[in-house]
């Protein structure tokens, strides 16, 4: 099974909501990571998962609280969003071995709308 | 740091001809791989290929060759006989390889058009 699953798949959410994006790999990845994309543009790293241990986090605000309870699943907590998050999420997953080829798997993403 | 450089933003080609994508990359380190992902308009990164940087043959994977040169730092995606379904955004990208889970780094991409 080769496959990141990401849910919702759309979601449009008010700028008092709480929601959470889910991502899930049972490939045996230990790494999984947290993309944003904007309309034309590449993806932007925001978090990376290590063994289940935030290993990187680009400065994101605090309103995207990220969460790894095992190592299939990666969760994405949004409160109080601004309309200028409204992005695809993507999600991802490696292995974690030095000086080999580790390939990132994405999930098909989640489409956010922020109203 | 690393850095990708994709100086097209868009490409046109004519079906079943073959398209070059260029990449050119800055990095210090000396264990790296670079890869290729495309993104069609539904939103989904799919990986074509990949190139460590030790690997002395270019990579192929089906109707997708990589052009590695090294001391030009660049990785050009040679796609052969175009079909209208790779018509897509395309992402050069790289990853430091000294460690497990360094992220990728993307290039800006580059839209490809297929055209009947």
């Amino acid at each position: 099974d080769t496959e990141v699953t990401q849910t919702p798949k759309h979601l449009v959410m008010g700028m008092t909501n709480k929601k959470s994006l889910k991502c899930e790999q049972h490939m045996g990845h230990r790494a999984m990571y947290w993309y944003k994309q904007k309309a034309k543009k590449p993806p932007e790293l925001m978090f990376v998962y290590s063994y289940e241990k935030l290993s990187i986090n680009e400065s994101v605000p605090s309103r995207f609280s990220p969460e790894c309870p095992n190592s299939s699943l990666l969760n994405l907590h949004l409160h109080a969003l601004q309309p200028e998050d409204s992005a695809l999420y993507l999600c991802a997953s490696s292995g974690v071995l030095a000086g080999t080829y580790n390939e990132q798997f994405f999930g098909p993403g989640t489409r956010l709308t922020v109203l | 740091a690393q850095k990708i450089t994709q100086t097209q933003p868009g490409m046109f080609v004519q079906e079943k001809e073959a398209v070059t994508l260029d990449c050119t990359y800055d990095t210090s380190d000396q264990s790296y791989g670079l890869f290729w992902y495309k993104q069609p308009s539904s939103g989904e990164m799919i990986f074509l290929i990949y190139q460590g940087s030790y690997d002395e043959q270019n990579a192929t994977e089906g109707r997708y060759s990589l052009n590695f040169q090294k001391a030009r730092k660049s990785a050009n995606l040679v796609i052969s006989a175009s079909q209208l379904g790779d018509s897509a955004m395309y992402f050069c990208a790289m990853r430091e390889e000294t460690s497990g889970n360094t992220p990728l780094v993307f290039g800006k991409g580059t839209r490809l058009s297929v055209i009947a």
